[in-house]
C-alpha cells in the first residue's frame, strides 16, 4: 500500500522561501504523478501545480511563478518549493498521486501546517 | 480556469436520510469529475471518479451521476450514517489549471 509522507519547517518567514518534502514508500514514483494541493484555515482545496515521473512540471497560474515542484526518482521524494510567501500562503500541505497529470488524486499524505509569520 | 460551483455550501442533516450535493462547471468537463470527502484533521479521500465509476472500498451507498451536458454533476448518498458527516469536494481534471468546487460541509441536526 503506497504512503505519501509531508515533511518540512511548519514555520517561514514572509518573504522566504517554503520548501517541502515528500517521501513515497510501499511503491514507485512511476508510472505516476504527484501534485501538490493545500488548504487555507476555512478555506477550500487549491492545486499548486504537479510533476511527473519524468520530471515535466505544470503549476497553478494563481500563483504567478512563485512554485517550483521537483521529483527524485531514485529516493522517491517529490519536493515543493514556494518562494516569497505571505500569510496567505498558511494552510496545510498535501502530497497527491494521480495516474497522470491530468487525472483524479487516488493517494494523500497526510498533510503539514505551514504557517507564515515573522 | 474552470470553475467549479457547489450547493448547498452546508446542509444539516439527519440519520438514514438521503443526502444530494451538486456541482455545476462553468464550462464542460466531459466525465472528468471526481467527488473526495474530507474529514476534520484527515487528507481527502477519493470516493467517486469520472462521475459515476465507484472505487473499491467506499460504502455503495456513495454514488455519482451528471446530466449528460458535461457541466452538471450529483453527488448521492442513499442513506445517511453519522460517520460521513464531512466535507465534500468535486474536483475537474478535463484541463489544467486543476480545480475544485468551494465543499459542502455536512453537519448532524
Amino acid at each position: 500500500q503506497v504512503q505519501l509522507q509531508e515533511s518540512g519547517p511548519g514555520l517561514v518567514k514572509p518573504s522566504e522561501t517554503l520548501s517541502l518534502t515528500c517521501t513515497v514508500s510501499g511503491d514507485s514514483i512511476r508510472p505516476f504523478a504527484w501534485s501538490w494541493v493545500r488548504r487555507p484555515p476555512g478555506k477550500g482545496l487549491e492545486w499548486l501545480g504537479y510533476v511527473s515521473d519524468s520530471g515535466y512540471s505544470n503549476h497553478n497560474p494563481s500563483l504567478n511563478s512563485r512554485v517550483s515542484i521537483s521529483v527524485d526518482t531514485s529516493n522517491n521524494l517529490v519536493s515543493l518549493n514556494l518562494y516569497y510567501v505571505t500569510a496567505a500562503d498558511t494552510a496545510v500541505y498535501y502530497c497527491a498521486r494521480s495516474g497522470t497529470g491530468r487525472n483524479c488524486f487516488d493517494h494523500w499524505g497526510h498533510g503539514t501546517l505551514v504557517i507564515v509569520s515573522s | 480556469e474552470i470553475v467549479l460551483t457547489q450547493s448547498p455550501d452546508f446542509q444539516s442533516v439527519t440519520p438514514k436520510e438521503k443526502v444530494t450535493i451538486t456541482c455545476r462547471a462553468s464550462q464542460s468537463v466531459g466525465n472528468s469529475l471526481h467527488w473526495y470527502q474530507q474529514k476534520p484533521d484527515q487528507s481527502p479521500k477519493l470516493l467517486i471518479k469520472y462521475t459515476s465509476q465507484s472505487i473499491s472500498g467506499v460504502p455503495s451507498r456513495f454514488s455519482g451521476s451528471g446530466s449528460g451536458s458535461g457541466t452538471d454533476f450529483t453527488l448521492n448518498i442513499s442513506s445517511l450514517e453519522g460517520e460521513d458527516i464531512a466535507t465534500y469536494y468535486c474536483q475537474q481534471s478535463s484541463s489544467l489549471p486543476i480545480t475544485f468546487g468551494q465543499g459542502t460541509r455536512l453537519e448532524i441536526k
